[in-house]
């Protein structure tokens, strides 16, 4: 599986959109990239993952770039909620049966 | 509510004394696993299972046990505690393995003394 980097840590205000970048440089054709974020020791929770196209959901937007080396998670509305770990993943469909979770950015939202 | 749940949330324990912790999950999910999480080294998969009665060792296993004899069900088994098992720990489910979403649960402390 491809390896990830991002910043340790960002800062955003409350109500403007947070911009968490993620770098992949050497991720292969058939691997995805995935967005979960941790809420201060709680468990992790998945918030969207995508192969080539942008996607979006209810919790926010993922940008990958053309040449899929590197990708971008968008929170549209930032609310100080939104304050956690976020980490990016980047997994293939026949990879091993865990997910390996670097050190993420820490995000966190400022009133 | 879709949910995986854990017990207990907090364990105080000393060393040796055989503890277990439950996970159950009510999505009729396949795929389970434990982690634990320490500072400075992210979170580390113990035991995955893929179905019932179908388990694997992750990438730390020693010192931990587990069982699938339900579908829904995935305890994990310290048979003999000691202080470096001190940790945060979670278990998931998903439909599938580990690409698909995975839902965690609230995580159980356990301090062993």
């Amino acid at each position: 599986d491809a390896k990830t980097t991002q910043p340790p840590s960002m800062d955003c205000a409350e109500g403007r959109a947070a911009n968490l970048p993620c770098n992949h440089s050497t991720i292969s054709g058939n691997e995805y990239v995935y967005w979960y974020r941790q809420i201060h020791s709680q468990g992790p929770q998945y918030i969207i993952h995508g192969l080539k196209n942008n996607e979006t959901n209810e919790m926010a937007s993922l940008i990958i770039t053309e040449d899929r080396k590197s990708s971008t998670l968008i929170l549209p509305h930032a609310t100080l909620r939104d304050t956690a770990v976020y980490y990016c993943i980047v997994r293939s469909f026949q990879g091993a049966q865990k997910l390996v979770f670097g050190q993420g950015t820490r995000l966190t939202i400022n009133p | 509510e879709a949910q995986v749940t854990q017990n207990p949330r907090y364990l105080i324990t000393v060393t040796g004394k055989k503890l277990t912790v439950t996970c159950s999950q009510n999505m009729n999910h396949e795929y389970m696993s434990w982690y634990r999480q320490d500072p400075g080294l992210g979170l580390r998969q113990i035991y995955y299972s893929m179905n019932v009665e179908v388990t694997d060792k992750g990438d730390v296993p020693e010192g931990y046990k587990v069982s699938r004899k339900e579908k829904r069900n995935f305890p994990l088994i310290l048979e003999s505690p000691s202080p470096n098992q001190t940790s945060l720990y979670f278990c998931a489910s998903s439909l599938g393995p580990a690409n698909y979403e995975q839902y965690f649960g609230p995580g159980t402390r356990l301090t062993v003394t």
